[in-house]
């Protein structure tokens, strides 16, 4: 089936820094991805929503300049956590619809980060 | 918001069959019912989807009321890998983001 590689499985970085993730579609185009957060014993909440060649479109209270995403390629999306700080550290997930219209979404393993 | 409510937790013996309800009586007509789980440190799983007529696959069983109006995922025979939050989802099917309520998390006993 549709498989979202998501990279690195997990970062510790310095307060401070930026820390890139990368989520590739291996076998299928993905125009569309959805990046979501998830806080310990909480829900996954959705960030933004890039698409192929164009902005990514972020959910309200989410800093657009503190979280770029860029999605270059139909393969390949990425979000860079810029100026990263403690309160940043979560789980952070990719997702992309699969193409096969009701049969829903394939999602990334996920990023662990942690900010120290 | 999400448009589902899911009791918080559940447990279930390993090798009985695990019941997970999900009521969603706000669902439109063209609204898909999905469902996913989430194991501890990964990213979720697409377990099975129907609109009105049950359905299912290797992995459940999705029983839809009538009215639509709720749903019960069954998992035949729990095992310990079953441990997880499960995701009642409703969404109809553009490629609209999933919006995940708090889910149910259940517990597989030896």
């Amino acid at each position: 089936g549709a498989v979202v590689s998501q990279h690195p499985s997990w970062v510790i970085c310095k307060s401070g820094t930026s820390v890139k993730i990368e989520c590739r579609s291996l076998d299928f185009q993905a125009t569309t991805m959805f990046w979501y957060r998830q806080f310990p014993k909480q829900s996954l909440m959705l960030m933004a929503t890039s698409n192929e060649g164009s902005k990514a479109t972020y959910e309200q209270g989410v800093e657009k300049d503190k979280f770029l995403i860029n999605h270059a390629s139909l393969t390949l999306s990425t979000l860079t956590v810029t100026s990263a700080h403690p309160e940043d550290s979560s789980f952070y997930i990719c997702s992309a619809p699969t193409g096969t219209g009701v049969y829903g979404y394939t999602f990334g393993s996920g990023t662990r980060l942690t900010v120290v | 918001d999400a448009k589902t409510t899911q009791p918080t937790s559940m447990d279930c013996a390993e090798g009985r069959a695990a019941n997970l309800p999900c009521n969603h009586s706000t669902i439109s007509g063209n609204e898909y019912v999905y469902w996913y789980r989430q194991i501890h440190s990964q990213g979720p799983q697409y377990i099975i989807h129907g609109l009105k007529n049950n359905e299912t696959n290797e992995m459940a069983s999705l029983i839809i009321t009538e009215d639509r109006k709720s749903s019960t995922l069954i998992l035949p025979h729990a095992t310990l890998r079953d441990t997880a939050v499960y995701y009642c989802i409703v969404r109809d099917s553009g490629n609209t983001p999933l919006v995940f309520g708090k889910g149910t998390r259940l517990s597989v006993i030896a």
